[in-house]
């Protein structure tokens, strides 16, 4: 079965730097891969989809990057503030393209101000 | 739309009881999937629906664990008989296609004395 891995369970990063978070993954090649914010007592909330014949995506200060040869998307927040603050899921889709989505387990980043 | 709507917000049990879990998803929508999110493992995908009718259970940990969409905007999860090591926050996911973004509840967070 498919493994997603994102390599940092925290993340502290000084305000007005760019936070790299890593998502990588076994045993597939996935259609597209999406990335989701949670943050404490709330549920996940949609920020970006890339598909597996785009190399990169950006919405406004986030960046998102998917190398299928190697197997990981790496996930960019230029500029970062305080309010960034929050945990960040990468999820893919089943191996079989089934239409669910499984989550790795996340990495809380922390801006300090 | 108000988004998918989860009840209760928390539920406190004791074991042996039976749980029951709510949710509304937004119209229109025509996935609907059950998470589980804990500390040691994470979002687990415990089953999702496609039109009403379950498409993928593989999820559910045991008999104990039953869902049901008796139509487009209800579903439950019930278990029982409920057991401590139930206690989660479990999550209702509603999605327009299944490939693209999963809008999240505000989650039930379970605890089962």
């Amino acid at each position: 079965s498919q493994k997603i891995e994102q390599n940092s369970e925290a993340l502290n990063i000084q305000e007005g730097k760019t936070a790299t978070l890593t998502c990588n993954y076994t045993n597939y090649s996935p259609a597209y891969l999406q990335w989701y914010r949670q943050d404490p007592g709330r549920g996940p909330v949609f920020l970006l989809l890339i598909r597996e014949n785009e190399k990169e995506k950006r919405k406004e200060r986030l960046k998102v990057t998917f190398d299928t040869t190697l197997k990981q998307s790496l996930f960019h927040i230029t500029a970062s503030q305080p309010a960034d603050s929050a945990t960040y899921l990468c999820a893919l889709p089943d191996q079989t393209g089934a239409n669910n989505l499984f989550f790795g387990t996340g990495t809380r980043l922390t801006v300090i101000p | 739309d108000a988004g998918v709507i989860q009840s209760p917000r928390h539920e406190v049990t004791e074991m042996g009881q039976e749980v029951t879990l709510r949710c509304k998803p937004i119209s229109g929508h025509d996935y609907l999937f059950w998470y589980r999110q804990t500390m040691m493992r994470g979002l687990e995908l415990l089953i999702y629906f496609n039109n009403n009718v379950p498409i993928d259970d593989s999820g559910m940990p045991e008999d104990r664990f039953s869902a049901k969409m008796p139509n487009a905007s209800f579903s439950t999860l019930k278990i029982q008989p409920s057991e401590p090591r139930d206690s989660a926050v479990y999550f209702c996911a509603s999605s327009f296609d299944g490939y693209t973004e999963a809008f999240f509840g505000q989650g039930t967070r379970l605890t089962v004395v």
